[in-house]
């Protein structure tokens, strides 16, 4: 099966700070990779799929790139609305793999 | 609006067993896979298994940690997608989301439900 992994496990940040999540596949997954923002008890969000697409009403400051084993996920201006964990998942076969996440909050 | 509501769930012995039901509405059900993800409390997301639309062949899928104890099946019909939980385990304890997969096979999950607690628990 193919692992998720994910660096740093945590992360805090100044607001306006850009902040870069890295992802990692144990296999090549082409673009089938994509990101979610749970915010602190609340329900996971879509943010990006095939990698680098933007879910619509996702802000803009979020992005994403990547192919094959390794992609990241940058918020370019942190936000105080930014304090999350962050997903990445691969979903091009079975099992469908999460990673582990990483927790973003505010310095 | 897309909406899905997860309902079933509760407090359950090890060894017993539950069913959990998705309720979905606001977009064509049968078009979709769809996906049930738990969250243990204070951990990550783990996907439990899907269902494909029927246009796939409506076959499942499962993670390893449940397969032969769980079963997901649906009803288009009804717009409801169904988790048979059996043989269940204190491990099992976990919130669990239904999710709409934005294809009828493989993909992201682009909505989600808000989740039902199931605890198993003597």
């Amino acid at each position: 099966d193919i692992q998720m992994t994910q660096s740093p496990s945590s992360l805090s940040a100044s607001v306006g700070d850009r902040v870069t999540i890295t992802c990692r596949a144990s296999q090549g997954i082409s673009n089938y990779l994509a990101w979610y923002q749970q915010k602190p008890g609340k329900v996971p969000k879509l943010l990006i799929y095939a990698a680098s697409t933007l879910q619509s009403g996702v802000p803009s400051r979020f992005s994403g790139s990547g192919s094959g084993t390794d992609f990241t996920l940058t918020i370019s201006s942190l936000q105080p609305e930014d304090v999350a964990t962050y997903y990445c998942q691969k979903y091009n076969s079975a099992p469908i793999t999460f990673g582990p996440g990483t927790k973003v909050d505010i310095k | 609006e897309v909406q899905l509501v997860e309902s079933g769930g509760g407090l359950v012995q090890p060894g017993r067993s539950l069913r959990l039901s998705c309720t979905a509405s606001g977009f064509t059900f049968g078009d979709y896979a769809m996906s049930w993800v738990r969250q243990a409390p204070g951990k990550g997301l783990e996907w439990v298994g899907f269902i494909r639309s029927k246009a796939y062949g409506g076959t499942t899928e499962y993670a390893a940690s449940v397969k032969g104890r769980f079963t997901i099946s649906r009803d288009d019909s009804k717009s409801i997608a169904y988790l048979q939980m059996n043989s269940l385990k204190t491990e099992d304890t976990a919130v669990y989301y239904c999710t709409r997969s934005d294809y009828g096979d493989y993909g992201w999950f682009d909505y989600w439900g808000q989740g039902t607690l199931v605890t198993v628990s003597s």
